[in-house]
């Protein structure tokens, strides 16, 4: 089975950066995906890392490493409607399946 | 234009009672997925269906039954309603096999007395 690990929990103020750590142990291993979510909406898709490295997209960058099973997802000029939950999930093969984390809840403070 | 579109969007029942709920999506994606969202918000994965073939069945009581009439759509139906049934079901679509990239509908509330 897949299993991963992210924080449940981390505050910071508007204007900072802030990193989401996630590991993860699972076989048949394609990619590390990230979403947003606020309450009582639906998970939104925010990145896609399948190779080693570093991909941005505005605001918000996600990294990989794949021999350390581990991923982060980064958003710099912390914004009060960045206040949602994230969600880092594996696309493993095998029926290609998206299998999440627990999600970590970031509180954006002024 | 609603890309992922489900309805129900809140539904309250009792238990033991039968329920359904519809999904389309109209961005010409062949791979659907149900997901439940507990209270926890857990986001766990039940049924993916390709091309309308069922691909992913994740050891889901038999009380839930998925049906896809077609690519675009993909419904789910349960029977004998249970108190634990009770969550946020969040259909979603993605384009051939990449799952990497879901496309979420805004989530049917289940609400089981």
């Amino acid at each position: 089975g897949q299993s991963l690990e992210q924080p449940s929990e981390v505050t910071a103020v508007e204007g900072a950066i802030v990193q989401i750590n996630c590991t993860y142990q699972t076989s048949g291993f394609y990619g590390l995906s990230w979403y947003q979510q606020h309450d009582g909406g639906a998970p939104t898709f925010l990145s896609y890392n399948a190779l080693d490295g570093l991909e941005e997209t505005g605001r918000f960058s996600s990294f990989l490493s794949r021999s350390d099973s581990y991923g982060y997802l980064l958003l710099q000029e912390l914004q009060m409607k960045d206040s949602a939950s994230y969600f880092c999930a594996v696309f493993t093969g095998g029926g290609n399946k998206l299998t999440f984390g627990t999600g970590t809840q970031l509180k954006v403070e002024l | 234009d609603t890309a992922v579109s489900q309805t129900p969007k809140y539904l309250v029942t009792q238990m033991g009672n039968d329920k359904s709920i519809k999904c389309e999506q109209n961005l010409g994606h062949d791979t659907m997925y149900w997901y439940k969202q507990d209270s926890k918000k857990f986001l766990k994965i039940m049924f993916s269906y390709n091309n309308k073939e069922l691909i992913i069945n994740e050891t889901v009581p038999n009380r839930f039954s998925p049906k896809s009439p077609d690519k675009a759509h993909l419904n789910l139906h349960i029977n004998s309603l249970e108190l634990g049934d009770s969550a946020v079901y969040f259909c979603a679509s993605s384009l051939g096999g990449n799952a990497g990239e879901l496309f979420f509908g805004e989530g049917s509330r289940l609400t089981v007395l």
